[in-house]
């Protein structure tokens, strides 16, 4: 079946570090990946996606490259603030088979310090 | 705009208690529909998923159970809760196979 594979963290990185957070898939299909971002206590948001090999999603200064010959979708940001504080989801939709769902990683822990 | 809201924020319950959370999505028809359960500092466990009226999917046997009785409409449901159904429920929807889905607020259960 399919699967997302990230780090869990935390990962603690001080104001205006690069970020990056790996993932990596697996898919019987050709799936469409994203990234979501958690704030404490509040429901995930869509931080970027996208749906075809080679393409780039963006948000907000974080981007993410859909790599099918690694399988990967690693999620990267030049220099991280503080409120980027959060917990960052993989995640991959797959419709081979008909299948509804959407498969999410464990969720990667980020805590940027001043 | 679609919109999705999600009730109550928080809730506690002693065990054995019933239980009802409510989902409603707006500015959209015939979405799907997910309920999903994270436990503190986990990751994300789906429960039941929707792709039309009365039409339900469970992912995991246990005492919850779920019903669609209108379009936007999904509630999450327990007869007598038990102290491992605690956590942050979420719901969510999308429009479509491989379309981004997206997020209510949550629903924090406590049992006592």
């Amino acid at each position: 079946g399919d699967s997302v594979t990230q780090m869990e963290g935390p990962v603690t990185l001080s104001e205006e570090a690069f970020l990056t957070i790996n993932c990596t898939y697996t898919a019987t299909g050709y799936p469409s990946l994203f990234w979501y971002v958690q704030y404490p206590g509040e429901g995930l948001q869509l931080l970027l996606k996208a749906t075809k090999a080679d393409d780039k999603g963006s948000n907000k200064g974080f981007e993410a490259t859909y790599r099918k010959e690694t399988t990967s979708f690693h999620l990267e940001k030049g220099s991280v603030q503080v409120s980027d504080s959060a917990v960052y989801f993989c995640a991959l939709s797959d419709s081979s088979g008909g299948y509804q769902k959407v498969t999410f990683g464990i969720g990667t822990k980020l805590q940027v310090i001043p | 705009s679609q919109t999705i809201h999600q009730w109550p924020a928080t809730l506690v319950q002693p065990v054995g208690s019933p239980l009802s959370l409510e989902c409603t999505v707006e500015g959209t028809s015939n979405p799907n529909l997910y309920w999903y359960r994270q436990a503190a500092g986990r990751g994300l466990q789906l429960l039941f998923y929707s792709v039309g009226i009365g039409q339900i999917s469970s992912e995991v046997p246990q005492n919850l159970s779920a019903s669609r009785p209108q379009d936007r409409q999904f509630i999450l449901s327990s007869k007598k809760l038990l102290l491992s159904d605690s956590g942050f429920y979420l719901c969510a929807w999308r429009d479509g196979n491989n379309q981004p889905q997206h997020f209510g607020d949550g629903t924090r259960l406590s049992i006592l």
